[in-house]
């Protein structure tokens, strides 16, 4: 089974609008952080963001903020204020607690925005 | 600044060469991995490394090694290099202290800039 599933391979959004990236994940561990990582088109990974499934308060980063509820087990992605350079891929990912620092990759969304 | 660098950011050799790819952080994060990025299998771990002379197997490390003889460096072999090597190569480290969040002990992986192997 899917550890991590990002469910949309690919998104357009119209620039300065919001966006959100959906991140369901899979754990039976209570201690685990979540990561998001963004690939634009040069081919570099950039870390985003990352939550604490301790923390008690969704992470911000800027323009960057985590939609984490983990009832439901979701980490989404929300970008305020979409501009062109923040069209890139995206992942998701997780680490478990018995994981030895390992992390566990989503198939990652295409965001594309529009001028 | 510390970082963590790559070399050669590209490569094309042929098959059955022996080629090695490099690895250089100045973190002095214990932990650095490498990975494969292929289209349509996302990033695949190909090892590991928790510390000096420590070193593990990932999901794909068939055709692959590694060595870890310090902290900053890990370099990885592809012993006779085949054409299904071909892909993007990232190297990552992380560590007890995040440089860029000091007092956060997530362990986030900060990623070199990629090789991209090309084996003909």
């Amino acid at each position: 089974a899917q550890k991590i599933t990002q469910t949309q391979p690919g998104m357009f959004v119209q620039e300065k609008e919001a966006v959100t990236l959906d991140c369901t994940y899979d754990t039976s561990d209570q201690s685990y952080g979540l990561f998001w990582y963004k690939q634009p088109s040069s081919g570099e990974m950039i870390f985003l963001i990352y939550q604490g499934s301790y923390d008690e308060q969704n992470a911000t980063e800027g323009r960057y903020s985590l939609n984490f509820q983990k009832a439901r087990k979701s980490a989404n992605l929300v970008i305020s204020a979409s501009q062109l350079g923040d069209s890139a891929m995206y992942f998701c990912a997780m680490r478990e607690a018995d994981s030895n620092y390992q992390l566990i990759w989503g198939a990652g969304t295409k965001l594309i925005i529009k001028p | 600044d510390a970082e963590i660098t790559q070399s050669p950011r590209h490569k094309i050799t042929e098959t059955g060469r022996q080629v090695t790819l490099a690895c250089h952080q100045t973190w002095n994060h214990n932990n650095m991995f490498w990975y494969r990025q292929d289209l349509g299998h996302g990033l695949r771990l190909i090892h590991y490394s928790y510390g000096v002379q420590d070193t593990n197997k990932g999901e794909v490390s068939d055709g692959y090694s590694v060595s870890r003889s310090n902290t900053e460096d890990l370099p990885l072999t592809l012993e006779s290099a085949a054409s299904s090597q071909t892909s993007v190569y990232f190297c990552a480290s992380s560590g007890g202290i995040d440089p860029y969040r000091p007092g956060q002990g997530s362990h986030t992986q900060y990623f070199g800039p990629g090789t991209r192997l090309t084996v003909l």
